[in-house]
C-alpha cells in the first residue's frame, strides 16, 4: 500500500539556519505530493504541493521538489523564523484513492 | 470567514460512555474526513463522506460511527467499542478531486477516563 517516510524529530535550530525535511514515499503510478502545517492546537494548513515529477512547490519560502527518481519530497527553507516552529507532514494521495496518506509528522524548533 | 468549525475543543468522558464530535462545514465542499492524530503516528483516516447520505470506512473504523446527513454536517460518534478513544480528532474537508487540498478545523482533544 501506499506509504510515507519522514525524518523523525524534533529538529532543532537556530534562527536563520537552513531547514532540510526529509520525505519518502512508496506508491504506484504519479501520486501528488503536500506538505502540511501544525501550529500548536491548531489543525492541519497546506503549505504547499506538486502534482507531478520535477513539479517545484513553494509557499512562504518553502520549497520542495518532486522527485520520482528517489521517490522523494524533501521540504527545504533557506531561513528559518521562530515563526516557523510547527509540525510539518508530508503526505500523497494517487489519482482516484479516497483520501490522503500522511507520514508521522516531523517538529521543528526554532531557536531565537 | 469560510472554514471547518469543531466543537468543542476540549471533551472529557468516563470509560463506557459513547461521545460525538461536532463537525461544521461553510465551504460548500462535497468531501469531509475524520483523521485521528496520536503522538508520532501521524493522521490515520477514520471515515470519509464524498456525498450527503453516503460515507465510507477508512482505515481505522472500529469504535467509531458518522453520519452525513446534511452537506454541512459530518459528526463523528466514539462508541464504548473504541478500545484507545484518548486521542486528537481532526475533521477535513475538500472539493472533489484527487488533487483538492484538505481544508481543516481546529480539531477537538477527546479524553477518557
Amino acid at each position: 500500500g501506499d506509504s510515507v517516510t519522514q525524518m523523525e524529530g524534533p529538529v532543532t535550530l537556530s534562527e536563520e539556519a537552513f531547514l532540510t525535511i526529509n520525505c519518502t514515499y512508496t506508491a504506484t503510478g504519479y501520486p501528488s505530493l503536500f506538505w502540511y502545517v501544525q501550529y500548536p492546537g491548531e489543525g492541519l494548513q497546506l503549505l504547499l504541493k506538486a502534482t507531478k515529477a520535477d513539479d517545484k512547490g513553494s509557499n512562504k519560502g518553502f520549497e520542495a521538489t518532486y522527485r520520482k527518481e528517489t521517490t522523494s519530497f524533501h521540504l527545504e527553507k533557506g531561513s528559518v523564523q521562530v515563526s516557523d516552529s510547527a509540525v510539518y507532514f508530508c503526505a500523497l494521495i494517487r489519482e482516484g484513492r479516497r483520501a490522503l496518506t500522511f507520514g508521522s509528522g516531523t517538529r521543528l524548533q526554532v531557536q531565537p | 470567514d469560510g472554514g471547518i468549525t469543531q466543537s468543542p475543543k476540549y471533551l472529557f468522558r468516563k470509560e463506557g460512555q459513547n461521545v460525538t464530535l461536532s463537525c461544521e462545514q461553510n465551504l460548500n465542499h462535497d468531501a469531509m474526513y475524520w483523521y485521528r492524530q496520536d503522538p508520532g503516528q501521524g493522521l490515520r483516516l477514520i471515515y470519509y463522506s464524498q456525498i450527503v447520505n453516503d460515507f465510507q470506512k477508512g482505515d481505522i473504523a472500529e469504535g467509531y460511527s458518522v453520519s452525513r446527513e446534511k452537506k454541512e454536517s459530518f459528526p463523528l460518534t466514539v462508541t464504548s467499542a473504541q478500545k484507545n478513544p484518548t486521542a486528537f480528532y481532526l475533521c477535513a474537508s475538500s472539493i472533489q478531486g484527487s488533487n483538492s487540498p484538505l481544508h481543516f478545523g481546529n480539531g477537538t482533544r477527546l479524553t477518557v477516563t
